[in-house]
């Protein structure tokens, strides 16, 4: 079983729509946790970080849940230049970052 | 600065040659680590070190070698390729130990073993 797990998709989103998934990992030890955004045949580009009390930056809010163990990412008003995979990422106390499969976001006109 | 570099950006190997993708980075950071990415699977460890001199397996090690002589580079070693290690391989730096630090990806290379 992979550490971290995410629904692969593809989430196909209305243009204007709301979209949010999950990411649930098992190391409970986890300490830090990431939202990557990954272009096609690109490099991973760290979209933001994701803290105890939740945050947001701009149309994007990122939720922590020590508990259940999972992180979520919401974007709201897709744009279209939001279509992308979203990989989650943890790290552990050495900076050991692992990632989820990602998921795919496809937003339509 | 130039950021994280990766070399090369395409290679064909034959299965049972051996090659080595360099990664450097001017970032004086600590953590780097190596990556391959396949269809369906995600982003998967395969070396990472936390300082020159350190390093330590991954979640998929076997087939590759590491070393970090200098905190500016961290090359990985093919032994003898096989078909199974084609994929797209990325390498990341951060600093300090990763811990609310952005890693910071090379732009990959995309290897293919015949």
């Amino acid at each position: 079983r992979k550490e971290v797990e995410q629904d692969p998709g593809p989430f196909n989103v209305p243009e204007g729509a709301t979209v949010a998934f999950n990411c649930t990992y098992s190391n409970s030890a986890s300490q830090s946790f990431f939202w990557y955004r990954q272009d096609c045949r690109k490099e991973p580009k760290l979209l933001m970080s994701v803290y105890s009390s939740g945050n947001e930056d701009g149309r994007f809010t990122a939720q922590l849940n020590r508990a259940s163990q999972y992180i979520s990412l919401l974007i709201r008003d897709s744009k279209l230049s939001d279509s992308a995979t979203y990989l989650c990422g943890t790290t552990d106390s050495w900076g050991k970052l692992q990632f989820g499969a990602g998921t795919q976001v496809v937003v339509t006109p | 600065n130039a950021g994280v570099t990766q070399t090369p950006k395409f290679q064909v190997l034959k299965t049972g040659q051996s090659m080595t993708l360099q990664c450097a980075q001017d970032m004086n950071h600590e953590y780097m680590s190596w990556y391959r990415q396949d269809p369906g699977m995600g982003l998967r460890l395969i070396h990472y070190s936390v300082g020159a001199g350190i390093t330590d397996q991954g979640e998929v090690p076997n087939g590759y070698n590491v070393s970090r002589s200098t905190t500016e580079d961290f090359p990985l070693r093919l032994l003898s390729a096989a078909p199974s290690q084609t994929s797209v391989y990325f390498c990341a730096s951060s600093s300090p130990r990763g811990t609310e630090e952005t890693q910071y990806f090379g732009p990959g290379t995309r290897l293919l073993v015949l």
